[in-house]
Order: structure tokens, then C-alpha cells, then sequence
């Protein structure tokens, strides 16, 4: 089967670092993404990982173990516009890039 | 460079209705998919197009159904509307995995979404 986990809700402080946990069971893997969705908007694309160990793009990174099924996304010196929805995805191999998506974790950072 | 685009943006339809939606995927991309997302969900996966044909289709009735034209847009029709059909319809544009490699992930780019409504 397929089933990817993350937690509902996270509260951070502006400034601090929050980590977005993502376990994962799928029949296949070919890498994993992670998106920011503000509320009434479109995912925005912010990492991929695909090999094991941790990939940093600025506030933002994300780490993979592929054989512990999981995954993270750390953000860093939080700002308010972080307030979003942060939705980890797999994609799970083949001739298509089909993205199985969990149901997003909504953090809220406050003053 | 335009990306993904959708319309209409909003829409509200009522049981047993028709509706189609349309996409314009982003320059230069080739697949589209479709992906419904319900309120505090995350989006699910209806359906994917390449070729001007179906490569992929996810747990969705034949109430739904697509069509990818030459130029690689795309439309999502639903045939007999239910209640449960209200959510945010999403496109997304992607290069095949074919030309996937190391320096283009195949990443899904999203449209900004069709909100339906069905009452």
C-alpha cells in the first residue's frame, strides 16, 4: 500500500528553526519532494531529495534516509510568511512522475 | 515565461451537472497531471497526460475524465456532479521522465487551481 505521514499541526516562534517530520510506504521510490502551500494558493516547490543525506537551499533544507522510509524538512530563522501548509510528496518510480502526496502539515508561526 | 495556468478560477455548479476545467501547462513542459484537493487534505492524484493520451489514472471514477491537446494543454471534464466533488482542482506541468536528469528533477509546477463548488 501506499501511506505517507506527517504531522497535522506545528506552532513555532519567529526566529527559531522547526523540523516538519515525513515517514513514507510506497511500493516504489524515485524521490521525494517537499512543497509550501499558503492558504487559497498553489504548492510552491521547495526541495527534492533522492539520495540519502541532506540537501540545503538557504532557510530551507531536507534530509532523506531511504531506508528508514523518512524524511525532514528543516526551516530555519522563521519568519512570519512561513505560515503555510508544508506537504511532503513521493514519487514513486516508472515511466510517470505521479506525486503521492500526505496531507500536510499546517504550521503556524507566531510573534 | 507564463506558468501553469487554469481556468475558470472559481465555479459552482449543482448535483448531476457537467463541468470542464482547463490547464496550460508551462513552457516547455509535455505532461500534464490533475490532482483534486480537498479542504485540509493533501492532492490527490486523478490523472496524468502525455502524448495526447492517458499514461496514468488514479482511484477516481469514470465519471472523471481528461484530454491533452497538440499543443499540450488540457482539459478535466466530471460528468454527474456530486457533493463530495467540491474541492480545488489542480494542474500540474512536468517535463517526462524521460528527460528527467541531473539538473531537471521533473518537479510538478501548479497551477494557481479551479474551485468547485457543487451544490
Amino acid at each position: 500500500g501506499q501511506n505517507i505521514d506527517q504531522p497535522t499541526e506545528m506552532t513555532a516562534t519567529e526566529g527559531a528553526i522547526v523540523q516538519i517530520n515525513c515517514t513514507y510506504q510506497t511500493s516504489g521510490f524515485n524521490g521525494l519532494f517537499w512543497y509550501q502551500q499558503h492558504a487559497g494558493e498553489a504548492p510552491t516547490f521547495l526541495s527534492y531529495n533522492v539520495l540519502d543525506g541532506l540537501e540545503e537551499k538557504g532557510r530551507f533544507s531536507s534530509f532523506l534516509s531511504r531506508s528508514k522510509g523518512y524524511s525532514y524538512l528543516l526551516l530555519k530563522e522563521l519568519q512570519m510568511k512561513d505560515s503555510a501548509s508544508y506537504l511532503c510528496a513521493v514519487r514513486e518510480g516508472g515511466a510517470t512522475n505521479k506525486l503521492i502526496f500526505g496531507t500536510g502539515t499546517l504550521l503556524a508561526v507566531q510573534p | 515565461d507564463a506558468g501553469v495556468t487554469q481556468s475558470p478560477t472559481h465555479l459552482i455548479k449543482t448535483r448531476g451537472q457537467q463541468v470542464t476545467l482547463r490547464c496550460s501547462p508551462k513552457s516547455g513542459h509535455d505532461t500534464v497531471s490533475w490532482y483534486q484537493q480537498a479542504l485540509g487534505q493533501g492532492p490527490q492524484f486523478i490523472f496524468q497526460y502525455y502524448e495526447e493520451e492517458e499514461r496514468q489514472r488514479g482511484n477516481f471514477p469514470d465519471r472523471f475524465s481528461g484530454h491533452q491537446f497538440p499543443n499540450y494543454s488540457s482539459e478535466l471534464n466530471v460528468n454527474a456532479l456530486l457533493l463530495g466533488d467540491s474541492a480545488l482542482y489542480l494542474c500540474a506541468s512536468s517535463l517526462t521522465m524521460n528527460r528527467v536528469g541531473l539538473l531537471n528533477t521533473g518537479e510538478l509546477f501548479f497551477g494557481e487551481g479551479s474551485r468547485l463548488t457543487v451544490l
